[in-house]
């Protein structure tokens, strides 16, 4: 079955180290999109990329990077000048890169990170 | 800038009501709005998805109506059961930039036996 597949489900990391959270996609989607949830505050978009080797900032993107090489990937790694990453992290494609933009978003079943 | 408001943030309610929840977006420019469900601790199910030039659309139990001009939209849900619990976003990709989607921060629906 086609889907986004997130790993790992729970992520642990120490203070000012890096960690890569993995997003895979076999649904021949274009785009693909990384959100941040915390309670109370919805989802916030880090990064996107509408093809493969281009990705853009979106609102909260300091403190993290992302590349996209494969049109199936889309890794996110949290940087230690996160300050405050600890959140659930959602991965999400959608078909269509711009134009109409008639297609809907896809999403993963998330990454919990914590800091300890 | 696009803003999305649900109002309520909450809401409880017995098994077997019908119920709605509310949507809001401040730019009408919009191609499309999409209700999603999320449970505690998972990833977004999406559930309806409403393109620009509809009025409504219907999945089962599930109803969501677009009214792009008042910049509204809503979730009905028939017959609640108690497997409706859950976290329900509404979220809308708007025209122009980056074209990306713009959430809600959700009603937690309770449906009590």
């Amino acid at each position: 079955d086609g889907g986004i597949t997130q790993s790992p489900k729970y992520l642990f990391r120490k203070e000012g180290q890096n960690v890569t959270l993995s997003c895979e996609q076999n649904l021949n989607h274009d785009a693909m999109y990384w959100y941040r949830q915390d309670p109370g505050q919805g989802l916030r978009l880090i990064y996107y990329s509408q093809i493969v080797n281009d990705f853009q900032k979106g609102d909260i993107a300091e403190g993290y990077s992302v590349s996209r090489e494969k049109k199936e990937s889309f890794p996110l790694t949290v940087t230690s000048a996160q300050k405050n990453p600890t959140a659930f992290y959602l991965c999400a494609s959608s078909m269509e890169a711009g134009g109409r933009a008639r297609y809907g978003y896809t999403f993963g079943s998330g990454t919990r990170l914590t800091v300890v | 800038k696009q803003e999305v408001t649900q109002i309520p943030a909450a809401l409880s309610v017995p098994e077997g009501e019908n119920l709605v929840l509310n949507c809001s977006f401040t730019d009408s420019a919009i191609y499309n709005l999409q209700w999603f469900r999320q449970d505690p601790g998972k990833g977004l199910t999406s559930l309806l998805l409403i393109q620009s030039s509809q009025r409504e659309q219907t999945s089962g139990r599930l109803n969501a109506s677009l009214d792009k001009s008042s910049g509204r939209s809503t979730l009905y849900i028939a017959a609640s059961q108690p497997g409706d619990s859950a976290t329900y976003l509404c979220a809308v990709r708007s025209q122009g930039g980056s074209e990306k989607l713009v959430f809600g921060k959700g009603t937690k629906l309770t449906v009590n036996p």
